[in-house]
């Protein structure tokens, strides 16, 4: 059973509008929860954030929303610039230090 | 954050040998851990290596399959042995500075044939 899941496994959005990347979780251990990029023949770089003790934390154009009791969250990007166009995975973590991932959404942003 | 060096980037191996990955860690880091992307899949924990004691590996990952050594706190390996097409992944290494201080290398993409 998934632990992170993210339903969208693709999304396209228009330059300078707003992408919402979507992630649920069912572990209600998860104490924080990361966004990673990732390019073609890449491995993933850190993207933003966000601790379990905060519902919001944002970063130039990049925000992370959390909604604990949904067990959800959200990272948005404004505005929405073609370099953004990559796969990006949800991941959460709790006390034994690894992470998990979520299957990945790929964003196309359309000039 | 720390930066990992993985190699080799790429290989094409064929069925029932093996391949040995490298990560090599430009600062001393405590945790270590080896991931693998099946096409289409998320990324999923291999195991996780601390120098010193034996790698903790996940459900469904196994010490014969995919033994790891952690000689020091600046190097890991990974094995991939007796391989099968089944085997055809990405897989990367990870180091863990604190919550927020996750970093992974570039990845290695095994095909094989």
């Amino acid at each position: 059973d998934q632990q992170v899941k993210q339903n969208s496994p693709s999304l396209s959005v228009q330059e300078g509008r707003i992408s919402i990347l979507n992630c649920d979780y069912t572990n209600s251990m998860f104490d924080y929860f990361l966004w990673y990029k990732k390019y073609p023949a890449e491995g993933p770089t850190f993207l933003i954030s966000i601790s379990s003790i905060k519902d919001k934390n944002e970063d130039g154009r990049f925000t992370v929303f959390l909604n604990k009791s949904a067990k959800h969250l959200s990272l948005h990007i404004v505005p929405s610039q073609p370099g953004d166009s990559a796969v990006y995975f949800c991941a959460a973590g709790g006390s034994q230090g690894n992470l998990i991932f979520g299957k990945g959404t790929k964003l196309s942003v359309k000039p | 954050s720390a930066v990992i060096s993985q190699k080799p980037s790429r290989d094409i191996c064929q069925r029932g040998t093996s391949l040995t990955i490298q990560c090599q860690v430009d600062s001393q880091v405590t945790m270590m851990f080896w991931y693998r992307q099946q096409p289409g899949q998320s990324l999923t924990l291999i195991a996780t290596a601390n120098q010193g004691s034996e790698a903790t590996y996940e459900s469904g990952f196994v010490i014969d399959k995919f033994p790891i050594s952690r000689p020091n706190l600046t190097f890991s390996t990974l094995t991939v042995s007796n391989l099968s097409p089944e085997d055809s992944s990405i897989y990367l290494c990870s180091v863990a500075r604190d919550h927020y201080g996750y970093t992974f290398g570039s990845g290695t993409r095994l095909t094989v044939v």
